[in-house]
């Protein structure tokens, strides 16, 4: 059992809110990432961090910010939430170096309405 | 930059049967191939990963095979069960400390009792 976890499971909010996706990992990991995944499956990564300090844009482009304050904790943020916003969001970790496992949170399904 | 292709999107396969996904990459300096299993609800884990000085590995009665010269690389599952039934992914990455997986765009697996 992988110890990373994402608050909350399920949200439904208004157009407009500002929100914040939570994720904590104990494992000490130095990476962390957030993808989107849309119904058809497909993992969009939108942001990563390799440490403290350090974050970086992924391959999809996304309205959301991250900070990295903490190694253990990797908040995304909306800062005006859209129907388009609508989504499952998967938040991971894994060890520095290369070919290292990553460990994936329940995720977060966010509605907009 | 990398681009994983995964095929196909969707197989169905008696219970007993096998069952076969395959993906391609185009980064010929990747060098790390892992698949990662998602079940309904949960957050994508991993099942069984290669690196590209193996040409095949085998975990009970799944295997992945990798053709480095072709730049592809094979999910092979035998004895199939209803909880076989996923979503299955591929990804490939560098032995570089800093360079995210690309993730193919998964297969959802249905195992028929």
């Amino acid at each position: 059992e992988a110890d990373i976890y994402q608050t909350p499971r399920y949200l439904v909010i208004g157009t407009g809110k500002k929100i914040t996706l939570e994720c904590s990992q104990t494992m000490g990991h130095d990476k962390m990432y957030w993808y989107q995944q849309d119904p058809g499956m497909e993992l969009h990564l939108i942001h990563y961090s390799y440490g403290v300090n350090s974050t970086e844009k992924g391959d999809l482009s996304s309205e959301s910010t991250v900070s990295r304050i903490r190694t253990e904790h990797f908040p995304l943020t909306l800062e005006s939430a859209r129907p388009s916003h609508t989504s499952q969001y998967l938040c991971a970790s894994s060890e520095s170096g290369g070919h290292t496992e990553a460990f994936f949170g329940q995720g977060t399904r966010l509605t907009v309405v | 930059g990398e681009n994983v292709e995964q095929h196909p999107s969707t197989l169905s396969v008696q219970e007993g049967d096998s069952a076969v996904i395959k993906c391609t990459y185009s980064d010929s300096a990747s060098n790390y191939f892992p698949w990662y299993k998602q079940e309904l609800g949960k957050g994508p884990q991993l099942i069984i990963d290669i690196r590209s000085n193996v040409g095949e590995k085998k975990d009970q009665r799944i295997a992945v095979t990798l053709n480095k010269t072709a730049k592809h690389f094979s999910l092979h599952i035998t004895e199939t069960q209803p909880e076989d039934s996923a979503v299955y992914f591929c990804a490939a990455s560098r032995n570089s400390g800093n360079t995210p997986l690309v993730f193919g765009k998964g297969t959802r697996l249905s195992v028929i009792a």
